[in-house]
């Protein structure tokens, strides 16, 4: 297992357009999360999966996003309707639910929405 | 409200030097602390945590609840420490990060 991994690594799009971007978590992993990244920025929060049941989602998650993790593996993220302001670095990480819950982190999706 | 502050973005420093990256939180509760660490081209990964009380690669971060901080030290920086550090915070039983905004540290020769 060589951890986290994140496809596509950069992605150009245009406004309007719907983007969906793939996480692939380290395997015995439980939890799932998505944070966003903007310049200058520390990660934000985006949401977050245990198993299959998505458990929170942050008021930054606008309806044009969404996100699912159907058999509690893989995880995607969608943006429907691109605006320039989602432009960011969409990160996951994955962690095992526990004492000591350590969340380990892929090596992000670039997006810029032109 | 939970927040995390990193007041300086940038901090320059003569290989050799004592380094001390600022950390302040707001969290009502008892929070997790962690400092995380990105070097150039890789990606983000956890240097340290409070509750392990524990040095990571010569530094170290004591927690002080009653000035709600987690300073990270160093008694002497290393070229190779050159990275971007972010502080983070998480609620008791884990989930969601909170992370500060960043401060990149530069070691010069």
């Amino acid at each position: 297992d060589t951890g986290v991994s994140q496809d596509p690594r950069h992605k150009i799009t245009k406004r309007g357009q719907n983007v969906t971007f793939r996480c692939d978590p380290i395997s015995e992993h439980n939890r799932l999360y998505w944070y966003r990244q903007t310049l200058g920025q520390g990660p934000e929060f985006l949401t977050y999966f245990q198993n299959e049941a998505q458990l929170e989602k942050s008021r930054l998650l606008s309806d044009r996003f969404s996100a699912e993790r159907p058999k509690g593996s893989f995880s995607t993220l969608e943006i429907q309707r691109t605006e320039q302001g989602d432009s960011a670095m969409y990160l996951c990480a994955s962690s095992f639910s526990g004492r000591r819950e350590t969340q380990y982190f892929g090596p992000g999706t670039r997006l810029l929405v032109l | 409200a939970q927040r995390v502050t990193q007041p300086e973005k940038l901090l320059s420093v003569f290989k050799g030097a004592p380094v001390e990256l600022k950390c302040n939180y707001s969290y009502s509760g008892s929070p997790e602390l962690f400092w995380y660490v990105q070097y150039s081209r890789q990606r983000l990964q956890l240097l340290l945590r409070h509750i392990s009380r524990e040095s990571i690669k010569g530094f170290t971060a004591d927690l002080n609840k009653g000035e709600t901080s987690f300073h990270l030290k160093k008694p002497f920086a290393q070229e190779e420490d050159s990275a971007m550090y972010y502080c983070a915070l998480s609620g008791p039983n884990g989930n969601k990060l909170v992370f500060g905004a960043g401060t990149i540290l530069r070691v010069k020769s």
